[in-house]
């Protein structure tokens, strides 16, 4: 089975810091995703990534950036922490349109 | 951009029980996931059934594209069935694409 791995379940960082959520995937997929889960908003798409060093927005990149420099990490990046993004982030991959495996998830806290 | 709806938003059952999930999309799509979201927010695929019929154990889905809309049951519901049950579409010219949910709670 494809594993996804968050590297933390919980996070809790001060406003203005910069902030690394990392996923992991192990079956060479080529297709990664970060989402993040909102209560009345549901599941939104971040960035998106097809292949090594390529990225591209979603639904709502605004104050997020990604890095992807090997095949199996996908980064999330938040370059100056804000309390509106307070959430839960999930990480996927996906190779093709097949079906999509995610991560456990990140529950961020910025206070 | 397409439209996911799923129904019912809430659902209670007691132990046992039988019940149906549905999931109706607005545009043709090229896959379609059931997921389970446990109270710990990790999302478990269920089902990955762009058309057809699948079963596993006590879950089985039914998506009829043609009509848009898929169908996932739950036969004798166990307290460990309790969570979000997300339906997920992708659509042809886009991404996953999540419906709102369905909230289950199984009670013994």
């Amino acid at each position: 089975d494809v594993k996804v791995t968050q590297s933390s379940r919980y996070l809790v960082k001060r406003t203005g810091e910069k902030v690394f959520l990392e996923c992991v995937q192990d079956m060479d997929h080529e297709n990664m995703f970060w989402y993040r889960q909102d209560p009345g908003l549901g599941l939104r798409l971040i960035y998106f990534s097809y292949d090594v060093k390529m990225k591209e927005k979603g639904d709502i990149p605004e104050g997020y950036s990604v890095s992807r420099e090997k095949k199996e990490r996908f980064s999330l990046i938040l370059e100056s922490a804000s309390t509106n993004q307070t959430s839960m982030y999930l990480c996927a991959s996906t190779e093709g349109d097949y079906g999509y495996t995610f991560g456990s998830g990140t529950r961020l806290t910025v206070v | 951009g397409i439209q996911v709806e799923q129904s019912p938003p809430d659902l209670i059952l007691q132990e046992g029980a039988n019940s149906t999930l549905r999931c109706n999309f607005s545009d043709s799509v090229n896959n379609l996931q059931w997921f389970h979201q446990n109270p710990w927010g990790q999302l478990i695929n269920l089902f990955y059934i762009p058309s057809g019929t699948k079963q596993n154990g006590r879950l089985s889905a039914t998506t009829v594209a043609t009509e848009r809309y898929s169908l996932l049951y739950i036969s004798s519901s166990q307290t460990t069935d309790s969570g979000v049950y997300f339906c997920a579409v992708i659509p042809s010219w886009g991404k996953l694409q999540f419906g709102a949910g369905t909230q289950v709670v199984v009670t013994p």
